[in-house]
């Protein structure tokens, strides 16, 4: 089966750095997402790691680690905006798409 | 907009009925998702459709049912419904291995 844990809850500062982790186990690998969802929102996709190391598009980054089943998020310049829900999501065996449980990230003035 | 297309927005029925969510996927996109998101908790994956033919399939209910047509629209059957199965049901489409999914706007379901 495939499993996904990250923080249920993160308060960061306006102007702040904050890391979402996610740590996972599958069967089957292909690669790490991340995805934002506003309250009441569809889930929109901000970046993936099908290789170890980092990517990053503009503030966001997002970075993978194979051998450690490890990955996380980090958001730069946080703003009001980005307050949501961040979700971590393992692609694997048979196109499987499976979602972790969520971060809520506050951001606070 | 991403592209792809739910509809009913929003239904509203009662315990033993049966309903049925359409989604139309991004143009190009041979897979279609089907997921569950109860209040405040997260996206719990149901089934998967490639081209037509199931590929993936999560924690689906038997009284849940899908397919995918030839023209890659998908449908979501719900049937004998349960005051539990209110939720936001979220149809995605992708290209390749499911490395970047675009979602739809939702279909809030409330069983009354």
């Amino acid at each position: 089966g495939q499993s996904l844990e990250q923080p249920s809850e993160v308060t960061a500062v306006e102007g702040a750095i904050v890391q979402i982790n996610c740590t996972y186990q599958t069967s089957g690998f292909y690669g790490l997402s991340w995805y934002q969802q506003h309250d009441g929102g569809a889930p929109t996709f901000l970046s993936y790691n099908g290789l170890d190391g980092l990517e990053e598009t503009g503030r966001f980054s997002s970075f993978l680690s194979r051998s450690d089943s490890y990955g996380y998020l980090l958001l730069q310049e946080l703003q009001m905006k980005d307050s949501a829900s961040y979700f971590c999501a393992v692609s694997g065996g048979y196109q499987k798409v499976t979602f972790g449980t969520g971060t809520k990230l506050q951001v606070i003035p | 907009d991403s592209g792809v297309t739910q509809t009913p927005k929003h239904l509203i029925t009662a315990t033993g009925q049966r309903v049925t969510l359409r989604c139309s996927p991004r143009s190009g996109d041979l897979s279609v998702y089907w997921y569950q998101q109860s209040l405040d908790q997260g996206l719990q994956f149901l089934i998967q459709y490639y081209n037509g033919e199931e590929r993936a399939k999560g924690n689906i209910l038997e009284r849940f049912s899908a397919q995918q047509f030839p023209d890659l629209h998908s449908e979501l059957n719900l049937s004998s419904l349960e005051l539990g199965d209110s939720a936001l049901y979220f149809c995605a489409s992708s290209v390749g291995q499911g490395e970047k999914l675009f979602f739809g706007s939702g279909t809030q379901l409330s069983v009354l």
